[in-house]
């Protein structure tokens, strides 16, 4: 079956730093991949998104590739702020959009 | 505009009793989810509607587990019997139910099972 394994945390880091949360996945045939954000107090919300092999998302200074050989899809971001601070999930579908696998998430907090 | 709405937010019950958690999707969303979030652990997939219909209920743990969407809007999850294991965070969410449309959660609802 389908599953994701991403970094446990939690991750703390001060401001301006590189940031990198890694994911690896388990699927049959091709998935899609994503990674969720959960602000404080908020619901989940897509951050970014890859539908094939070597695809890139995304969003807000954050960028992941669809690595296919190595079955990853780590998160990136090359300067966080404070307000980066979050739970992310990795996840992926297996053809059917609905239907996501997550990962248990990584809590990232970004001190001053 | 408003995103979707859970309630209530938080709901403690105790084992044995019957509970009902409601789910306002985004207007004109046709494909709502529910889905179960554990602590420590990332959601895991309940149940999908298309319109009225459940077009997969795969998740549903076991049959004390229910869910309906009457009239293609509003959803409601039941849950008979509760036991102290389904204390978890129970997650709404809606899209459009296209091909690669997103899908928008709710804050959630917390259930403590006492």
């Amino acid at each position: 079956g389908n599953s994701v394994t991403q970094m446990e945390g939690p991750v703390t880091l001060s401001e301006e730093a590189f940031l990198t949360i890694n994911c690896t996945y388990t699927a049959t045939g091709y998935p899609s991949l994503f990674w969720y954000v959960q602000y404080p107090g908020e619901g989940l919300q897509l951050l970014l998104k890859a539908t094939k092999a070597d695809d890139k998302g995304s969003n807000k200074g954050f960028e992941a590739t669809y690595r296919k050989e190595t079955t990853s899809f780590h998160l990136e971001k090359g300067s966080v702020q404070v307000s980066d601070s979050a739970v992310y999930f990795c996840a992926l579908n297996g053809g059917s959009n609905y239907k996501l696998t997550f990962g248990k998430g990584t809590l990232l907090t970004v001190n001053p | 505009g408003a995103g979707v709405s859970q309630t209530p937010s938080n709901k403690v019950t105790e084992k044995g009793k019957y509970v009902e958690l409601r789910c306002d999707p985004i207007s004109g969303h046709t494909a709502l989810y529910w889905y179960r979030q554990s602590l420590g652990q990332g959601p895991e997939f309940l149940i999908y509607f298309q319109g009225t219909g459940a077009a997969d209920d795969s998740g549903l743990p076991n049959d004390r587990f229910f869910a309906v969407r009457p009239e293609g809007s509003v959803s409601t999850l039941k849950i008979q019997r509760t036991e102290r294991g389904d204390s978890a965070v129970y997650l709404c969410a809606s899209s459009l139910g296209t091909d690669n449309s997103p899908l928008h959660f709710g804050n959630g609802t917390r259930l403590t099972v006492t």
